[in-house]
């Protein structure tokens, strides 16, 4: 058990609707990472968050948005969903910005129907 | 910019057998690298690191050196178990150390 907690397990849902994923870091982890795993693409760096503010973008879609709260849990947003954004969605936490280990949580298996 | 390339899998062994996975990157500078394995329906662990050249990272019997010289990272394990079967995935630190840039993983298994 990594100690980084990600809600819900699986979401199915339909094309065009939105949805919200849960990230809850390990205690005392400050940054916040966001990957998306897919069958054609692998693993690809979303977006990082630390300490409430964006740090870092890769190839996240402006479709999806992220935020980190004062408590340091952080949501993923998808909206206008695609069947092609049928993926498992990681979050991996560390304790400082760059340079540290990043642990990983379970993920959340998103099915678009 | 920055990229990971692992050997393609799957990957078939016996029990005992020894395990390498060939990992090489391209990268500016010197980037951490590190081995993460996924098992079955669970999230990423990591496996061992190196942060710098000549490094070797271990962990349960696993093995990796960092070799500057050949932008490599390989894994190995001299004798493999079946509870090693899972994918494993070579990966590095990106340039701003923010971000993990992930090979394509392979998929180990072993059997009894």
């Amino acid at each position: 058990d990594s100690g980084v907690t990600q809600t819900p397990k699986h979401l199915i849902t339909a094309t065009g609707q939105r949805v919200t994923l849960r990230c809850s870091p390990r205690s005392g982890d400050l940054s916040v990472y966001w990957y998306q795993q897919s069958l054609d693409q692998g693993l690809q760096f979303l977006i990082q968050y630390y300490n409430g503010e964006e740090r870092a973008k890769g190839n996240i879609l402006e479709r999806f948005s992220a935020q980190q709260f004062p408590d340091l849990h952080s949501e993923l947003n998808l909206s206008s969903l695609e069947l092609g954004d049928s993926a498992l969605y990681f979050c991996a936490s560390s304790v400082r910005t760059s340079g540290s280990e990043q642990f990983f949580g379970p993920g959340t298996r998103l099915t678009v129907l | 910019g920055d990229s990971v390339t692992q050997m393609e899998g799957p990957v078939t062994l016996s029990e005992e057998a020894f395990l390498t996975i060939n990992c090489t990157y391209t990268a500016t500078g010197y980037p951490s690298l590190f081995w993460y394995v996924q098992y079955p329906g669970e999230g990423l662990q990591l496996l061992l690191k190196a942060t710098k050249a000549d490094d070797k990272g271990s962990n349960k019997g696993f093995e990796a050196t960092y070799r500057k010289e050949t932008t490599s990272f390989h894994l190995e394990k001299g004798s493999v178990q079946v509870s090693d079967s899972a994918v494993y995935f070579c990966a590095l630190g990106n340039q701003a150390g923010t971000a993990l840039i992930f090979g394509k993983g392979t998929t180990l298994s072993v059997s009894s």
